[in-house]
């Protein structure tokens, strides 16, 4: 099973400012990953898939990069509607998805 | 605009089965190259996918749960289900179901729409 790790576990971060998510996975999914954002009582929203592709709707304030084991979503100016927890997916082994334990954006 | 709506008991006795049904409005579940899964999330901690049904039906289950589990599909209903038996505390969790998005004959990738959740508690 592939292992996604995501760091820090929570990031405190005043509005208007830049967050850096990382995502690191036991080995190489390729560009096989995707983000997802999730607030309190709803489901996961898809942000981001192809490590870098925004999904349908998504603001451009989110950004995705990386390949192999190393991954980053970047928020480039955080709005009130952003704090949230955030996870990733690797999708470069099937059957056998998994996620990362999620980053919490808190305001600061 | 594809929905998905996920249906069943919200309280199940240890030992017994939990069956949810997953609806799905705004398009055909036997369109091809569509895949349907089924991913939990304990309260207060992170997502895990349990399985998912292909176009074929087909049906890929976590490896840790694949003893337990089944899932099936109505197309006359467009529904999708989940049943996973022998059920503990430890399957207490909110359950989504999602489209599990596959290019034509690529392998199944994201999960994007999902439905809202249902919380299913395991306690006698």
């Amino acid at each position: 099973e592939i292992v996604m790790t995501q760091s820090p576990a929570t990031l405190s971060v005043s509005p208007g400012e830049r967050a850096t998510l990382s995502c690191r996975a036991s080995q190489s999914v390729s560009s096989n990953l995707a983000w997802y954002q999730q607030k309190p009582g709803q489901p996961p929203r898809l942000l981001i898939y192809g490590a870098s592709t925004r999904a349908t709707g998504i603001p451009p304030r989110f950004s995705g990069s990386g390949s192999g084991t190393e991954f980053t979503l970047t928020i480039s100016s955080l709005q009130s509607e952003d704090f949230a927890v955030y996870y990733c997916q690797q999708y470069n082994t099937w059957p056998g998805e998994t996620f990362g334990q999620g980053t919490k954006v808190e305001i600061k | 605009q594809l929905q998905l709506q996920e249906s069943g008991p919200g309280l199940v006795k240890p030992s017994e089965t939990l069956s949810l049904t997953c609806t799905v409005s705004g398009g055909s579940i036997s369109s091809s190259s569509s895949y349907w899964g089924w991913i939990r999330q304990p309260p207060g901690k992170g997502l895990e996918w349990i399985g998912s049904i292909s176009y074929s039906w087909s049906t890929y289950y976590n490896p840790s749960l694949k003893s337990r589990l089944t899932i099936s599909v109505d197309t006359s209903k467009n529904q999708f289900s989940l049943k996973l038996s022998s059920v503990t505390a430890a399957d207490t969790a909110v359950y989504y179901c999602a489209r599990h998005y596959a290019d034509f004959w690529s392998d199944p990738k994201w999960f994007e729409p999902w439905g809202q959740g249902t919380l299913v508690t395991v306690s006698s």
